[in-house]
């Protein structure tokens, strides 16, 4: 299986900050990687797919880039609403899987 | 509105059976495939099955294999997911989620349910 790593596991920034998340796959899944913010009690929700298309209704401070194996998320000025937990997830393969996620923290 | 709702969640006895239900609403429910996604209490997420839009292709997880069915009904637009042989590592709140690709699947998860909590506990 390909495992996703990502980092850091939390992050500690402000508002108005610009934040990137690093996503790693231990072997290349071309541009096949995901985005997801998730908040405590809720659904994930997609925000970034094939590495650095936007999700329907995501905020453009929202970015996605890589390719191969290693994998940016970038928040150009992080927002009050934007303090949850990202995730990565490859789809390469028919075995979904995702990175642990990093939290990203009122600094 | 485009929507996925889960049920069948509780408390249930390791080594005993539950099957959870997905009820969709809002769009052409015979035309994506769909997942189970689940994630334990303070854990990340983790993928546990797909199921093909015509049902004719299903993907497990290692952990799952041989334990879990998936199946859909899209005369009801409907998934389901049987649950047997339940270990309290199952424990978890389960999701169902669409694969955005359609027919033409894999892809990312665009619509998500609000989950249903599984208990696996003696």
């Amino acid at each position: 299986d390909i495992q996703m790593t990502q980092s850091p596991s939390t992050l500690s920034a402000s508002v108005g900050d610009r934040v990137t998340i690093t996503c790693r796959a231990s072997q290349t899944i071309s541009s096949w990687l995901a985005w997801y913010q998730q908040k405590p009690g809720k659904a994930p929700k997609l925000l970034i797919y094939k590495a650095s298309s936007l999700g329907s209704g995501v905020p453009s401070r929202f970015s996605g880039s890589g390719s191969g194996t290693e994998f940016t998320l970038t928040i150009s000025s992080l927002q009050p609403d934007d303090f949850a937990t990202y995730s990565c997830q490859q789809y390469n393969s028919y075995s979904w899987t995702f990175g642990q996620g990093t939290k990203v923290e009122i600094k | 509105q485009v929507q996925l709702v889960e049920s069948g969640g509780g408390v249930v006895q390791p080594g005993r059976s539950l099957r959870l239900s997905c009820a969709a609403s809002g769009f052409t429910f015979r035309s994506y495939a769909l997942h189970w996604v689940r994630q334990a209490p303070g854990k990340g997420l983790e993928w546990v099955a797909v199921i093909s839009y015509d049902g004719s292709n299903k993907y497990f997880a290692g952990s799952v294999k041989g334990r879990f069915t998936i199946s859909r009904d899209n005369s009801k637009n409907t998934l389901s997911l049987q649950m047997n042989s339940l270990r309290v590592e199952d424990t978890a709140v389960y999701f169902c989620a669409r694969d955005r690709g359609g027919g033409d699947f894999p892809d990312a998860f665009d619509i998500w349910g609000q989950g249903t909590i599984v208990t696996v506990s003696s």
